[in-house]
């Protein structure tokens, strides 16, 4: 997965905190995707940025869950007083511009515990 | 509502044998699919991808295989490799309705020697 560098790889919030997790993608790569995994199940897509735009956040929770992609830095997903059900393992991936489909690149996840 | 299925939670293959892992969907708006593998504690990656217009792609050992009539794929691993043993997951995208994936549960394929 070199490229799509996620940060932390681990981080442990109590319940009421506020989490962030960033996600640099890969050079040259101006779509990013956030994608949360639940304990036993597949990926589940949350949002879809380019830079300083969100395109699609339809599977982002209603309230609490925001995202950004500045002209500058790296994407953020911050989630805002957490809860035990918020404990899952967050991936970032990204994706070339371009004509035709251009296949996504993960990176290696951030674990989210809530105590 | 699940819209991309992968009915079988495990897999065990010996070590060069075929390895056949199944995908159902059942959105027919989806027109491009993709495998990808993924190891503990890391990222999937991807390994291979079919548009709808196609119904086979190879590359080097892997093959997938897309039945648009039964929204049916496979993903076809020969010859198995102990390397291999990992979690496959299947997704599928709508080009054009901002490149979301949706990703099946996973099969986690277990090759032995």
């Amino acid at each position: 997965n070199a490229g799509v560098m996620q940060n932390p790889r681990h981080l442990v919030r109590r319940r009421g905190q506020e989490a962030r997790l960033r996600c640099s993608p890969m050079k040259g790569h101006s779509h990013v995707y956030w994608y949360r995994q639940l304990p036993e199940e597949g990926l589940k897509f949350m949002v879809y940025l380019q830079k300083e735009n969100i395109i699609d956040e339809s599977g982002m929770p209603k309230e609490r869950f925001s995202a950004e992609f500045p002209k500058e830095g790296p994407s953020i997903l911050r989630i805002q007083q957490v809860v035990r059900g918020d404990s899952a393992a967050y991936f970032c991936a990204s994706s070339p511009p371009g004509q035709g489909y251009q296949p996504q690149h993960f990176g290696d996840g951030t674990r989210l515990s809530i105590l | 509502d699940q819209q991309v299925k992968q009915n079988s939670p495990s897999l065990s293959v010996q070590e060069g044998r075929i390895s056949i892992l199944n995908c159902d969907y059942t959105n027919s708006m989806f027109d491009y699919f993709l495998w990808y593998k993924k190891y503990p504690a890391e990222g999937p990656t991807f390994l291979i991808s079919i548009s709808s217009i196609k119904d086979k792609n190879e590359d080097g050992r892997f093959t997938v295989f897309l039945n648009k009539s039964a929204k049916h794929l496979s993903l076809h691993i020969v010859p198995s490799q102990p390397g291999d043993s990992a979690v496959y997951f299947c997704a599928a995208t709508l080009t054009g309705g901002g490149n979301k994936l949706t990703f099946g549960t996973g099969t986690q394929l277990k090759v032995e020697l």
